[in-house]
């Protein structure tokens, strides 16, 4: 089946740092979603990206969605201790079966001790 | 509005034993999802239902089947409980198919 590659797999944030992380996959997508996960919870819609090149924030976040097709960014800006989190990159193919989702593997956010 | 609600939160079950895990959704919407989530992994799609009266499968659909029951709701069942879908399942709902809004979760140990 379609994968959706993240990285990175995980990483650490300071408080008030900037952070990126990124999707990709080996197919074009016409949707790219980005959700947050928290420990308990199931994930919640934080960015949708509809057409190639588009930039969307959502608050200290800034999503991309890459000009091929193939990739999309997510950008935390000034981060804060709540950001610790699971974020998963989600892409939808054209005309998807049932408007599925592929998701890929998260990359898990910590705060650095 | 509640949005999407999964019962049960917890459950453990023995290896052979059957159970049925419930989602609703108060949103209205057409299309419903069953996911898995493993450790370290990504959702991986197990059924869907596209609108009421449909049902699909997804990426791992072998030892389950589903019940679309009625708009807002999506059942999720497993007969013969087996110690591989020892996993957190999570329902999820979408009215225009790409942003999907999902459940709490359901969290199944299989002895």
């Amino acid at each position: 089946g379609q994968q959706l590659n993240q990285s990175p797999q995980s990483m650490f944030i300071q408080e008030g740092e900037d952070v990126s992380m990124n999707c990709t996959s080996s197919s074009i997508f016409n949707t790219w979603l980005w959700y947050k996960q928290e420990p308990g919870e199931g994930p919640v819609l934080l960015i949708a990206l509809y057409k190639a090149g588009e930039l969307t924030s959502n608050g200290r976040l800034t999503a991309q969605f890459g000009i091929t097709r193939k990739d999309s960014f997510l950008n935390i800006s000034a981060s804060i201790p709540s950001d610790v989190g699971i974020y998963f990159c989600a892409g939808q193919l054209h005309k998807a079966a049932g408007n599925k989702l592929t998701f890929g593997g998260g990359t898990r956010v910590l705060v650095k001790p | 509005n509640a949005g999407v609600t999964q019962t049960p939160k917890f459950q453990v079950l023995k290896t052979g034993q059957s159970m049925t895990l419930q989602c609703a959704q108060d949103m209205n919407h057409n299309s419903m999802y069953w996911y898995r989530q493993d450790p370290g992994m990504g959702l991986r799609l197990i059924y869907y239902s596209a609108s009421e009266g449909t049902t699909d499968k997804g990426e791992v659909p072998n030892g389950y089947n589903v019940s679309r029951l009625n708009k807002r709701e999506f059942s999720l069942r497993l007969e013969s409980a087996a110690p591989s879908q020892t996993s957190v399942y999570f329902c999820a709902s979408s009215v225009r198919g790409s942003e999907q809004f999902f459940g709490p979760g359901t969290r199944l140990t299989v002895l």
